[in-house]
């Protein structure tokens, strides 16, 4: 089974702080996407990456997926308590579109 | 609905009960995934359906877990006997194509077996 390792498993910060969350593997992913899960709810798709050295922006949220799509960053600026939740990274192996692989998720609290 | 969306929200089952656990997904979408979340953890795969067809069920934990979509839209994942370790939240996912476009996650079930 190929994993994808999100790290750190929990972050507690304070309001105006940034932050960067990591995934990684040793495999390599045809594409790799973060979802944002807030409680009592399901993920919901925040960016799809694809391409190796690709960076998306979304408001203070910054995407990277690493140049050999083994690994992918996701970094918030100037984080706001509204960001509270639980970050996942999921992939698709090259070949197979039928199931994400996921990682454990980043816990994140942000404090105001 | 505009969204994909699961009944019951909670199910609270005593050991060795049957469950079943309903998804509606959205209208038209052809692919449709069931997911096991532990607390705090990621979803974990269960199974896949392209339309009522079952293309993979590699992820279900044990001959217990049975899932369903016979008319190609509402599925039904059922949980016979069921135990103690069963007690997850149960997200259904849907997607519009057989690609990797994006699966719309629906609020999920909370088991809880006592």
């Amino acid at each position: 089974t190929q994993l994808l390792e999100q790290s750190p498993q929990f972050l507690s910060i304070q309001e105006g702080e940034n932050l960067t969350v990591y995934c990684n593997s040793s495999s390599v992913f045809s594409s790799l996407q973060w979802y944002r899960q807030e409680p009592g709810e399901g993920p919901v798709l925040l960016v799809t990456v694809v391409t190796g050295g690709e960076v998306k922006k979304l408001k203070r949220l910054t995407f990277q997926f690493g140049d050999a799509r083994k690994d992918s960053s996701l970094h918030i600026t100037a984080a706001q308590p509204g960001d509270t939740g639980l970050y996942l990274c999921a992939g698709h192996n090259a070949g197979n579109n039928r199931k994400l692989i996921w990682g454990l998720g980043t816990s994140l609290a942000v404090n105001p | 609905g505009a969204g994909v969306s699961q009944s019951p929200r909670y199910k609270v089952a005593k050991r060795g009960q049957d469950v079943a656990l309903r998804c509606d997904p959205i209208s038209g979408h052809v692919s449709l995934f069931w997911y096991q979340q532990a607390l705090g953890q990621g979803p974990e795969f269960l199974t896949y359906f392209q339309n009522e067809a079952q293309l993979d069920k590699s992820g279900l934990p044990s001959d217990r877990f049975f899932a369903e979509r016979p008319e190609g839209s509402v599925s039904t994942l059922k949980i016979q006997r069921t135990q103690q370790e069963d007690s997850a939240v149960y997200l259904c996912a849907s997607r519009s194509g057989a690609g990797t476009d994006t699966q719309y996650f629906g609020p999920g079930t909370r088991l809880t077996v006592l």
